[in-house]
Parts: structure tokens; C-alpha cells; sequence
């Protein structure tokens, strides 16, 4: 059964850095790409980032460029998501998705998500 | 990296069919038959319902449908049940090489 767990949310002072960890179980991450997803409170699902299950390319939405990283960890089956400089305007729950790939892609599955709150 | 135009809500009673409109442009929907759809329930993380434009997953009932025609995508649901009433977002692809979701649409079955 292929499932995705986030860990690492919670509330940091604008500025403050937080790192997410997605762990993946019922498959192996090294041979799929993977995306960070977001929705804020409310509002409605955007694409964060994207890492290749090669590491050939990464690609992240305009917003966070320069202050999110993500990086994988083979040997645990992990996903991470570095936030540095963090905003207000980041207070989300984020998720991990699993890409699929058969001449179109999709996302799927989603993690349970991670709520990460900005606020002074 | 403007968001695609859903809807912001649709409405139908039980048995009825409704269809979510997601409009994009030359450089996202119009561009590759990349665009699937999710639906969310309150306080649930999404679930993929059509990917590849028409393709359903296993598991998920033949009365969901993708199309698309130019830059626009569609969902439908036909013989709506009560279960149904959920937000249902669109999502593609881009020139970019990045991908973008549509604002998310609200269904209401009455």
C-alpha cells in the first residue's frame, strides 16, 4: 500500500525557517518525482515544488524561489521541504504527492498534510 | 503563473448531471492533455479522480468524466448522489514547466 506521511508543521515568527519531512512507504522515491503542495486556510490547492526522481531538475512556483529546497533522502525513503524566510503569506497546510508518469502525469496520492502557521 | 478559472460553486439535485468548467490558456491546458482533477472533502487531503484528461483511476465510479476542448477542460458527474458534494480542482501543466491549479470549485448537491 503506497503512503505518504508529513511531519515537521507547526507555528514560526516571520523570518524563521521550518523544514516538512514526507515519509513514503509501499514504494521507493528514488524512482518517482515528487511534488510539494499547499493550501491555505480557506483557500484553495497550489503547486509548490517539484524535485525529478533523478534530481535532474527542480522546479518551484515563483513565490518561493530562493527561500524553499527540496531534497530527498534515499536511504530513509524521505522528501524534505527547507523554508527559509518564511512569511505570513506562507501559513499553509502542505502536502507531499507522488508523481506518476505514463505519457501524462498525475499527482497521487497525497499525503494526510502538515499545517504550517507564519505569525508573530 | 496565473491560477486556471473554475467556477466558484455549481448546484444539482440528486441524478441530475453538472460540469465544471476549467479554463486555461495556450500555455497550460491548451498546450498537453496533462490535466487532471481531484476532489476534496472538509479537513481531507485531495484524491485523484481523472488524470490524462479522461483517464479515471480504479476505483473511481464511471459517472466522472474529463474533456477538453481548445483551453478549456471539463468535468463531469453524472447521476450526482448526495456523496458527491465535495471542491473538486482542476490542475496542468505548463510551458513553464511548472503546474498550476485552477481556484476550485464547490459542489452542492440539493
Amino acid at each position: 500500500q503506497i503512503q505518504l506521511v508529513e511531519s515537521g508543521g507547526g507555528v514560526v515568527q516571520p523570518g524563521g525557517s521550518l523544514t516538512l519531512s514526507c515519509a513514503a512507504s509501499g514504494f521507493t522515491i528514488s524512482g518517482y518525482g515528487m511534488h510539494w503542495l499547499r493550501q491555505a486556510p480557506g483557500k484553495g490547492l497550489k503547486w509548490v515544488a517539484f524535485i525529478q526522481f533523478d534530481g535532474s531538475d527542480e522546479n518551484y512556483v515563483d513565490s518561493v524561489k530562493g527561500r524553499f529546497t527540496v531534497s530527498r533522502d534515499f536511504s530513509k525513503n524521505m522528501l524534505y521541504l527547507q523554508m527559509n524566510s518564511l512569511r505570513v503569506e506562507d501559513t499553509a497546510v502542505y502536502y507531499c504527492a507522488k508523481y506518476n508518469w505514463n505519457d501524462v502525469g498525475w499527482f497521487d496520492p497525497w499525503g494526510q498534510g502538515t499545517l504550517v502557521t507564519v505569525s508573530s | 503563473q496565473s491560477a486556471l478559472t473554475q467556477p466558484a460553486s455549481v448546484s444539482g439535485s440528486p441524478g441530475q448531471s453538472i460540469t465544471i468548467s476549467c479554463t486555461g490558456t495556450s500555455s497550460d491546458v491548451g498546450a498537453y492533455n496533462y490535466v487532471s482533477w481531484y476532489q476534496q472533502f472538509p479537513g481531507k487531503a485531495p484524491n485523484l479522480i481523472i488524470f490524462g484528461v479522461t483517464k479515471r483511476p480504479s476505483g473511481v465510479s464511471n459517472r466522472f468524466s474529463g474533456s477538453k476542448s481548445g483551453n478549456t477542460a471539463s468535468l463531469t458527474i453524472s447521476g450526482l448522489q448526495i456523496e458527491d458534494e465535495a471542491d473538486y480542482y482542476c490542475n496542468s501543466y505548463t510551458r513553464s514547466k511548472t503546474w498550476v491549479f485552477g481556484g476550485g470549485t464547490k459542489l452542492t448537491v440539493l
